[in-house]
């Protein structure tokens, strides 16, 4: 099983709202990351947990808050988005600890619509 | 820094071959990766290649590494209309994945 799941597919908020995105994976992995994709653009990487600790976090704005309460749960909290943050978050899990050699196996993505 | 080149756009018939191709920058990379992306959905792995490998191939895929130009292709035999998509190579770099900016396959019937 290589699947990782995300909720909701679609999320549609104000920019006073606060809403969370959800992701997770039972394979056992112990990366899980974060990235950002607009319309016709690569992925962007925002934050990678290692062991449930953040090892990485690529200069992203207050408003995003990740969370990763265990192994196999990672959470996006938003607050006071812009419109600009309108985006596809996708979340993808490695094995181990973020190395050179781990795949990452990526969800389907939610598309974020902030108004 | 990092740099993975991509042509944007690529159309073939259905049933010929489809040849996308890739440029990485990074010489430590260990793994070379192929993504597909379907409309509004994730990136699903197609196939990955280890950096002392020349070939790999996978059913319909193959994929060519040429280390010394740092080069990457993917090859898709018979092209059908199913896969129709973007299709990112990424390079592992320091544990990060570095995109390209990604291939848009138009298959024709």
């Amino acid at each position: 099983d290589t699947e990782v799941t995300q909720t909701p597919k679609h999320l549609v908020m104000g920019m006073t709202n606060k809403k969370s995105l959800k992701c997770e994976q039972h394979m056992g992995h112990r990366a899980m990351y974060w990235y950002k994709q607009k319309a016709k653009k690569p992925p962007e990487l925002m934050f990678v947990y290692s062991y449930e600790k953040l090892s990485i976090n690529e200069s992203v704005p207050s408003r995003f808050s990740p969370e990763c309460p265990n192994s196999s749960l990672l959470n996006l909290h938003l607050h006071a988005l812009q419109p600009e943050d309108s985006a596809l978050y996708l979340c993808a899990s490695s094995q181990e600890g973020a190395r050179l050699t781990d795949t990452q196996y990526f969800g389907p993505g939610t598309r974020l619509t902030v108004l | 820094g990092e740099d993975v080149e991509q042509s944007l756009f690529l159309s073939v018939r259905e049933g010929d071959s489809s040849v996308i191709n890739c440029t990485y920058t990074d010489s430590s990379s260990t793994y070379l990766y192929w993504y597909k992306q379907e409309p509004g959905a994730g990136l699903q792995l197609l196939t990955y290649i280890f950096s002392n490998m020349d070939m790999k191939q996978d059913q319909r895929l193959t994929v060519l590494l040429n280390k010394k130009d740092k080069h990457l292709s993917l090859r898709i035999a018979d092209t059908q209309t199913g896969d129709s998509a973007i299709y990112f190579c990424a390079e592992s770099s320091q544990g990060n994945l570095i995109f390209g900016k990604g291939t848009k396959l138009s298959v024709k019937p």
